[in-house]
């Protein structure tokens, strides 16, 4: 079975600038997390999907961030524009519907942006 | 607020010497519980999971945790640490089906040989 494929692995751009990244989760995991992981510190939930409606935005800066899952399968994230604090790794997950879940959730590899 | 505490952010042991991490979480209500381990440039990999069966849980790689609902604690354990645990591990708590995880602020493991 396929894990949780993100890209870019990287990305550096300079402040003011945009960037989006993409993810695509486990095949029929209704439930898709954009997570920020800043350095030194546990993960953080910017947004949740369940199939293509928004459960939980409420740590999500909206004022430059937004993020988007079309048909329910993968999700783009994007900031425009980048601030120096933005600078962390940026995690997907996704987690499958049902009542055995169990809320587990299976991560990407991420996507380290570097704000300069 | 919900919060999960994770005492100390750095441990180190000798390899053969027991990996105690500590998780703490704040909440009334009985949570999912999980220990996740992050090695460099990775994502997350689940070690284990509880899910109000059994208090002692056992997971991957020899790892086990116990819940312990007096005591809001969630500590990992190993009996025997190896090189290639060295990790960073995370303490993370769902309270509802579907819902967001709160992590830890992780604890890094070093293990010296």
């Amino acid at each position: 079975e396929a894990g949780v494929a993100q890209s870019p692995r990287y990305k550096i751009i300079e402040k003011r600038q945009s960037v989006a990244f993409w993810c695509n989760p486990i095949s029929g995991h209704a439930t898709l997390y954009w997570y920020q992981q800043i350095l030194g510190q546990g993960p953080k939930l910017l947004i949740q999907f369940q199939n293509n409606g928004v459960v939980d935005d409420s740590q999500l800066p909206k004022d430059r961030f937004s993020a988007e899952r079309l048909k329910g399968v993968d999700s783009t994230l994007k900031i425009q524009p980048a601030k120096l604090e933005d600078s962390a790794v940026y995690l997907c997950a996704s987690s499958p519907a049902g009542a055995t879940s169990y809320n587990e959730q299976f991560f990407g590899p991420g996507t380290r942006l570097t704000v300069l | 607020a919900q919060s999960v505490t994770q005492l100390g952010s750095h441990v180190s042991v000798s390899e053969g010497a027991l990996v105690l991490l500590r998780c703490n979480y704040s909440s009334s209500v009985p949570p999912y519980l999980f220990w996740y381990v992050q090695y460099p440039n990775q994502g997350l990999q689940l070690l284990l999971k509880y899910t109000s069966a059994a208090t002692l849980v056992k997971g991957i790689n020899g790892f086990e945790a116990e819940f312990k609902k007096s005591e809001t604690s969630f500590h990992l354990t190993k009996p025997s640490a190896h090189m290639s645990d060295a990790a960073e591990y995370f303490c993370a708590v769902g309270w509802n089906q579907g819902g967001k995880l709160i992590f830890g602020q992780g604890t890094e493991l070093s293990v010296k040989p």
